[in-house]
């Protein structure tokens, strides 16, 4: 079945503890991002990838580092998060930049 | 800067009326827009796109118009059902398409 995965899906932590939220995709797609969600503010771009060792800043980058070792995965990394990054965070891909993006399940992100 | 507005933020309808869903871009360059829903604890899933050389585009009952003039796009849904209540939001291509920004979101409500 053709999806975007990420993990873990619900993650509570202590502000500065390094964390990991994994994405991975099965459709051999070029594109990957991440995006985050809070109430009124829509979905943010946080970086992007066009394609392996290719990474760049969306809209809201800080505190956020990303890597693109292969091309199915897209690992987001929060080096010392804070409270302000609280979030409910989805990783998509798509086949390439102007075209349907697939989301993952989201990963719902608590920093107390 | 690059942004996308969205209105209404919140828009309630009787089943079986239109609903109007309005975005404003600021990148004239902008040439992909699409459409996302988001049911409650779901992802988004796209449901319609139009791109600069294209004016209208319908697929059922929902419609999207583009006036590229204005730099502004539309989402049309007809005879709504509840089924249709949800988040939408609608998006833009920016940064030579590298970019997808997406708009604050419209949570549409269809009372039976």
């Amino acid at each position: 079945e053709a999806q975007v995965t990420q993990n873990p899906r619900y993650l509570i932590t202590v502000t500065g503890k390094k964390l990991t939220v994994t994405c991975s995709q099965n459709m051999n797609h070029e594109y990957m991002s991440w995006y985050r969600q809070d109430p009124g503010l829509g979905l943010r771009q946080i970086y992007y990838s066009m394609n392996v060792e290719v990474t760049d800043k969306g809209d809201v980058p800080e505190g956020y580092k990303v890597s693109r070792k292969e091309k199915r995965n897209f690992p987001l990394i929060l080096e010392s998060p804070s409270p302000n990054q609280t979030s409910l965070y989805f990783c998509a891909s798509s086949q390439d930049h102007q075209q349907i993006l697939y989301f993952g399940p989201g990963t719902r992100l608590t920093v107390l | 800067g690059e942004n996308v507005e969205q209105h209404p933020s919140t828009l309630s309808v009787q089943e079986g009326d239109s609903a109007v869903i309005k975005c404003t871009y600021s990148d004239s360059a902008s040439n992909y827009f699409p459409w996302y829903k988001q049911e409650l604890g779901k992802r988004p899933q796209l449901i319609i796109d139009i791109r600069s050389n294209v004016g209208e585009k319908k697929d059922q009952r929902i419609a999207v118009t583009l006036n590229k003039t204005a730099k502004h796009f539309s989402l049309h849904i007809t005879e709504t059902q509840p089924e249709d209540s949800a988040v939408y939001f609608c998006a833009a291509s920016m940064a030579f398409g590298r970019k997808l920004i997406f708009g604050q979101g419209t949570e549409l409500s269809v009372k039976p």
